[in-house]
């Protein structure tokens, strides 16, 4: 298995305050990206990395910052946290480039956070 | 963006073959068939990728229709730890995965 971790696993918190998740990795994967899943549905994009420093807006970016100060960790951070923000996070990483004609992006994904915004 | 249609949820018998099937009928040539599946409480996996040709791994075969506007996951004998929901995905020209929500995947003893 990729060597990924998330941390918290496990978070309760009141809308209004701030809330940082935190996605590390072993393997020294370049691409790394935040998910979001809600009930009965598949995974959302919100941010993806493709560099220390470098990242880029998915699908629900809205209400979300990242920040990649080092290879291995990808920090996903709600700033004034709301109750819509309520879901299972998953981290996953990618050796492949986001844009080459062979690419296959594999992406491994992590264990998940499960966060509760009251 | 290309999107994909799959059954909500299909059942299966332990020891038999399942096939899972998925349309993508505005798939583009450059298109990349993707397969992951998520167990319960667990981040999805990658299960199997194609882009013209029949593909096969240890986990499963994916067979593509010729005309690429449907494709169908196989797999060979179903456990119970198959079951699983089953996304099908098109690796667009802009290389992300976009999940629909999926085929919930059965697996009776």
């Amino acid at each position: 298995d990729a060597g990924i971790t998330q941390s918290p696993r496990h978070k309760v918190t009141e809308t209004g305050t701030p809330v940082t998740l935190r996605c590390h990795q072993t393997e020294n994967h370049r691409y790394m990206y935040w998910y979001r899943q809600d009930p009965g549905h598949g995974l959302r994009l919100i941010h993806y990395s493709y560099g220390v420093k470098d990242t880029d807006k998915g699908e629900v970016s809205d209400g979300y910052s990242v920040s990649r100060s080092k290879t291995e960790d990808f920090l996903l951070t709600l700033e004034s946290a709301t109750s819509s923000q309520t879901s299972v996070y998953f981290c996953a990483i990618s050796e492949s480039t986001l844009r080459g004609p062979s690419s296959y992006n594999e992406q491994f994904f992590g264990p998940g956070t499960r966060l509760t915004v009251l | 963006d290309a999107k994909t249609t799959q059954p909500n949820s299909m059942e299966s018998n332990e020891e038999e073959p399942v096939h899972l099937p998925c349309n993508h009928s505005t798939i583009s040539g450059t298109d990349y068939i993707h397969w992951y599946r998520q167990l319960p409480s667990q981040g999805p996996e990658y299960v199997i990728h194609g882009l013209t040709s029949n593909v096969n791994n240890r986990m499963a075969s994916l067979a593509i229709a010729e005309d690429r506007k449907s494709s169908t996951l196989i797999l060979h004998r179903a456990t119970l730890r198959d079951a699983a929901v089953y996304y099908c995905i098109l690796l667009t020209s802009a290389r992300q995965l976009t999940f629909g929500s999926g085929t919930q995947l059965t697996v009776l003893p």
